[in-house]
């Protein structure tokens, strides 16, 4: 089975900051990692996915996350937040092969401040 | 290409009842996927068909229950509601033959049981 662990469960950061959405992960095979970002009343949206390669991963709307396999983490970052980033943002798991099936971690609320 | 669409938005029901939940995925898609969001348990895993046979299943009680079409729609059903089951109700579809593993998410059903 796998599990995730976001360290963070709210991140409050000013605009034009940088920030870092924190997500551990474990599992006894091998993965898919993902970071949806959820607007209120609103359903999720995937921002980007690691799925092989390069481990360095950009997404939509200058986020970007980097797989570190040997610290199991799959951290999200973005150089300069915008008001419009205010959201609840979910890193999630899935085997390689059972894709279909998610595992969320317990989100992270970023709130941007003017 | 419309997105994931999900009836209805909103529904409110009695300790009792039970209640059928609609998703339609994106066209040529052939796997969805159903969640259930709530405060205390966040996002969990509750099912997921693929050419009208369910492949993957949550750990959640035999009171929930869904099914596929041959048009890939899918419904999911709870009876017998407890209060414990207003949740947001997220559906999910991805092509589902070797793809890459990105879901793609409708907007939910807000479930109330009062």
């Amino acid at each position: 089975a796998q599990s995730v662990t976001q360290l963070d469960s709210q991140v409050p950061v000013f605009e034009e900051a940088p920030v870092e959405l924190r997500c551990n992960y474990s599992s006894s095979v091998s993965v898919y990692l993902f970071w949806y970002v959820q607007y209120p009343n609103q359903g999720l949206q995937l921002l980007l996915k690691y799925l092989s390669g390069s481990t360095l991963v950009k997404g939509i709307n200058g986020f970007e996350a980097e797989f570190n396999k040997s610290q199991t983490s799959f951290h999200l970052r973005k150089p300069s937040v915008h008001i419009s980033d205010t959201a609840e943002y979910f890193c999630a798991v899935t085997r390689t092969g059972s894709a279909r099936q998610l595992t969320f971690g317990s989100g992270t609320q970023l709130t941007v401040l003017p | 290409k419309a997105g994931v669409t999900q009836t209805p938005r909103y529904l409110i029901k009695t300790r009792g009842q039970q209640v059928t939940l609609s998703c339609s995925p994106i066209s040529g898609h052939r796997s969805v996927s159903w969640y259930q969001q709530t405060p205390g348990q966040g996002l969990q895993f509750l099912f997921e068909y693929f050419s009208e046979t369910q492949r993957n299943k949550g750990n959640f009680p035999g009171r929930f229950s869904g099914r596929q079409f041959s048009n890939s729609r899918s419904e999911m059903n709870v009876s017998t509601l407890e209060l414990g089951d207003s949740a947001l109700y997220l559906c999910a579809s991805s092509p589902g033959v070797m793809e890459r593993g990105e879901q793609y998410f409708g907007p939910g059903t807000r479930l109330t049981v009062t």
